[in-house]
């Protein structure tokens, strides 16, 4: 497709449930980001790859959240025993190349409830 | 802390007056600062970008001013129309390395018809 696809668009969760957050980047991009998008306010980076490679993890939560990336395109977010505060909007961004600004998808709305 | 802080949180614009939003950010090394417009239900897009060389950047109704003795840059929305509300995000990042975006908090424009 043309753009950033992630699914699903809207996921709710119950407390301690594991979730599997998807992004499709677009085709023959290298960098794909996730970022954390709480109700009224601005995202924040969670990870970052290039190609297959995680480079950097640093704005991961905790140890609940894991993310991986096999084959340098599509990538998963996964998180363990969700908690409440998990809950936001969950974005997926992908450039040709790193430090520019790059194209996010719409989101995963996830609710833990 | 806080990297990149934006003000207004909200802005209230009668329609074809000028929408002015601005932020700070305390990073030296960052050398690229890009606006978002963020529509509910959707990922943030790039309007426009600016690097620390120029001080104004124009693409038709958008106009960033940066001033970079001052660590500060705003965006100017000229000839404002309801299409313009929307959430506002500035940002900044290290363009030609491995880098995070980092986002202000965001503002949320209303025009009035």
């Amino acid at each position: 497709g043309a753009g950033v696809s992630q699914s699903p668009r809207y996921k709710v969760a119950k407390r301690g449930q594991d979730v599997a957050l998807r992004c499709d980047p677009i085709s023959g991009h290298v960098s794909l980001f996730w970022y954390q998008q709480a109700l009224g306010q601005g995202p924040e980076f969670l990870t970052y790859f290039q190609n297959e490679a995680q480079l950097d993890k640093s704005g991961l939560p905790s140890d609940r959240f894991f993310a991986e990336r096999p084959e340098g395109s599509v990538s998963t977010l996964k998180i363990q025993r969700t908690q409440q505060e998990d809950s936001a909007v969950y974005l997926c961004a992908s450039s040709l190349r790193t430090g520019k600004g790059y194209t996010f998808g719409s989101g995963t709305r996830l609710t833990v409830v | 802390q806080q990297q990149v802080k934006q003000s207004p949180q909200s802005l209230i614009v009668q329609k074809g007056g000028i929408s002015i939003i601005n932020c700070a950010y305390e990073n030296t090394a960052f050398d690229y600062f890009p606006w978002y417009q963020q529509f509910p239900g959707k990922g943030p897009a790039l309007l426009i970008a600016i690097r620390p060389d120029v001080s104004e950047k124009k693409e038709g109704r958008f106009t960033i001013s940066f001033n970079k003795s001052a660590k500060q840059f705003s965006l100017h929305i000229m000839d404002s129309q309801p299409g313009d509300s929307a959430t506002y995000f500035c940002a900044a990042s290290m363009y030609s390395s491995a880098s995070k975006i980092i986002f202000g908090s965001g503002t949320r424009l209303s025009i009035r018809p």
